[in-house]
């Protein structure tokens, strides 16, 4: 256990549906990472924030995603309109302020159907 | 995209052996990290090496990087079954701190 959770753990919804991820980093971090994985393949960035700034967004972030971080605390990662092609798993991750090593929560496997 | 390959995709070793893996990079970086993934879980950090630092020793990890080459490689020695997992290279460019990974070795080690 690396101190960084997140829920839920799985989450099985139909296409065109919602859902809402959350994170909690480890306390004193300040910078929160999410990144996707689909299976058979490394982890793909997301987006990072610093404190509560949202500081890079990839081109894969697409219209449809949304991740807020309003205290600088936990954080929220929102699909909306999910597509089959959102299935995997998504990790969050966290570092403190001179740390160059992120640590990962257990990740939220989602199942579009 | 992913910042680069790993090699071999899979590695299948008896336990006691030891395993290399290596990773090749694309562009300049700030450090480069591994990591292992057990099946289905979250990732879990092992090492970290600098631009300009060349080996690093952890345990029984021993992680080298050649810049010049953009390549890395990660060996674990006296292999254990418990070592059975996914290990991932994932590089910090000088311009952002977030993580750009490889495709992953998937190691097993048979008892």
């Amino acid at each position: 256990d690396t101190g960084v959770s997140q829920n839920p753990r799985h989450k099985i919804t139909k296409r065109g549906q919602n859902v809402t991820f959350r994170c909690d980093p480890i306390s004193e971090h300040n910078r929160l990472y999410w990144y996707r994985q689909t299976l058979g393949q490394g982890p793909e960035f997301l987006t990072y924030f610093q404190n509560e700034a949202q500081l890079e967004k990839s081109r894969l972030l697409s219209d449809r995603f949304s991740a807020e971080r309003p205290k600088g605390s936990f954080s929220t990662l929102e699909i909306q309109r999910t597509e089959q092609g959102d299935s995997a798993m998504y990790l969050c991750a966290s570092s403190g302020e001179l740390q160059e090593t992120q640590y990962f929560g257990p990740g939220t496997r989602l199942l579009v159907l | 995209s992913q910042q680069g390959e790993e090699d071999p995709q899979a590695l299948s070793i008896q336990e006691g052996e030891n395993a290399t893996m290596n990773c090749s990079y694309k562009t300049s970086i700030n450090n480069l990290q591994w990591y292992r993934q057990n099946s289905g879980r979250g990732l879990v950090h092992l090492i970290l090496i600098r631009s300009n630092e060349r080996e690093k020793h952890s345990g029984r990890l021993r992680v080298t990087l050649d810049t010049s080459k953009k390549s890395s490689s990660l060996l674990i020695t006296a292999s254990r079954a418990a070592d059975t997992a996914s290990y991932f290279c994932a590089t910090v460019s000088v311009s952002s701190y977030k993580l750009i990974f490889g495709s992953g070795t998937r190691l097993l080690v048979r008892p």
